[in-house]
């Protein structure tokens, strides 16, 4: 069993919907949380990322953690065609001050906007 | 540069052969990572460097994988004797930490390599 489940998708929602995606992890020692954005042949970008339990919000993008069921998840309002991507969710087990963190992947959600 | 740059694009070898993917980090970044993406997967780590210095290679996935950063700038990541398995898109990332908690958000990756093993 991999330490971090994402659903592959792909997931298709018509533009202006609310698009949800969800990853679970299984290793509790996980306490940064991020989503990144993974355009066709590009490598991945930072979305959002969250420290331990909460929300955080960014625009139109809202990233949830719920340690005490290890899901998190990250919601997409007013979606735009330019949002489709493969979203890819990480962790950590710490940040340190040297960067040396090595990040845990899920498999990616491919998500389609459709005009 | 203005980002992480990775050579070559793409890399087609035959089994058996060795490769050699080069990565150009930001100037002044301090850490900078390799990522081996197979097709329909997220992300895995293989090395991680800290100026010059391999501060781990956990990730690499047998001893036919070498990483080097021998100035603590351009990486070079060599495969030898390629096999199928190896597939795969090679990323690099960087960054320049300034302290807890902000260290992932400065993480940039390059578009990756390739690999196609025949």
């Amino acid at each position: 069993q991999k330490e971090v489940e994402q659903d592959p998708g792909p997931l298709s929602v018509p533009e202006g919907a609310i698009v949800s995606l969800n990853c679970t992890y299984s290793n509790s020692a996980f306490q940064y949380f991020m989503w990144y954005r993974q355009y066709s042949r590009k490598g991945p970008e930072l979305l959002m990322y969250t420290y331990s339990s909460g929300n955080k919000e960014d625009g139109r993008f809202t990233a949830q953690v719920d340690k005490s069921s290890k899901y998190i998840s990250l919601f997409i309002r007013d979606s735009q065609p330019s949002d489709s991507a493969t979203y890819l969710c990480a962790m950590s087990e710490f940040i340190s001050n040297f960067g040396n963190e090595k990040l845990t992947f899920g498999t990616g959600t491919r998500l389609t906007i459709i005009p | 540069g203005a980002g992480v740059s990775q050579s070559p694009r793409y890399k087609v070898a035959k089994r058996g052969q060795d490769v050699a993917l080069r990565c150009d980090p930001i100037s002044g970044h301090v850490s900078l990572f390799w990522y081996q993406q197979a097709l329909g997967q997220g992300p895995e780590f293989l090395t991680y460097f800290q100026n010059e210095a391999q501060l781990d290679k956990s990730g690499l996935p047998s001893d036919r994988f070498f990483a080097e950063r021998p100035e603590g700038s351009v990486s070079t990541l060599k495969i030898q004797r390629t096999q199928q398995e190896d597939s795969a898109v090679y990323l690099c990332a960087s960054s320049n930490p300034t302290g807890p908690g902000e260290t992932n958000e400065k993480l940039f990756f390059g578009s990756g390599t390739q690999l196609s093993v025949l």
